[in-house]
């Protein structure tokens, strides 16, 4: 089956503006969790979705948001971009349960200038 | 705070070599997971440990959860260049998001 599909791959952005991120989980999974990739933090918790709910919450600015449509897919905003903000943006898509085992997306890289 | 540390945080040898890689907390969690990333993908998922004191081999690959569920450990034997990439350890605990450590940075030269 299809894995975690994200859109798009590459993005250049200049400093202030906005930008909107795509996610298609696995087929049949419901949680959608977003991460950023930095060499610098390594890999920081943005939010999880689930059930177009947002569950979880990492420690972000209000510049970052989400949302989950009633299919799963999952989008991510960015506004007001600043340079700090280039990183690699991963989905994970995951089953319910107890494990949370995380099936991840190739990632947008986006690079703010 | 880094809720996950992983050491080292670089490593270098050549194949054939045997290495482990370590991820350490305070925290217990409910289960632990491990991941291997290469550049420009996605991590991807290698085994999952839950049991304290489980042992699980994948191939050349050993992975180790510690007894009291706050450590664990990535072998290798015999390193080839295909394992080359990032290794991440991502801790699970009841109704939060998983939590992953820095990572370590292996590079196998032939």
């Amino acid at each position: 089956k299809a894995g975690v599909t994200q859109t798009p791959r590459y993005l250049i952005k200049t400093r202030g503006q906005q930008v909107t991120l795509s996610c298609s989980p696995i087929s049949g999974h419901r949680s959608v969790s977003w991460y950023q990739q930095t060499p610098g933090q390594g890999l920081q918790f943005l939010f999880e979705y689930f059930s177009e709910t947002q569950r979880n919450k990492g420690n972000f600015p209000g510049r970052f948001s989400g949302r989950q449509f009633s299919n799963s897919r999952s989008e991510m905003n960015v506004s007001t971009l600043e340079l700090g903000d280039s990183a690699l943006y991963l989905c994970a898509s995951s089953l319910v349960g107890a494990l949370t085992e995380a099936f991840f997306g190739q990632g947008t890289r986006l690079t703010v200038v | 705070t880094q809720l996950l540390e992983q050491s080292p945080q670089f490593l270098s040898i050549q194949e054939g070599e045997n290495l482990t890689v370590y991820c350490n907390s305070s925290s217990v969690f409910s289960s632990l997971q491990w991941y291997r990333q290469e550049p420009g993908e996605g991590p991807v998922l290698l085994v999952t440990v839950v049991t304290g004191g489980e042992v699980k081999k994948l191939k050349r690959l050993t992975f180790q959860f510690g007894d009291a569920r706050k450590d664990s450990s990535l072998h290798i034997t015999a390193a080839q260049p295909g394992d080359t990439g990032l290794y991440l350890c991502a801790g699970n605990q009841a109704g939060t998001a998983l939590i992953f450590g820095k990572g370590t940075t292996l590079s196998v030269s032939s």
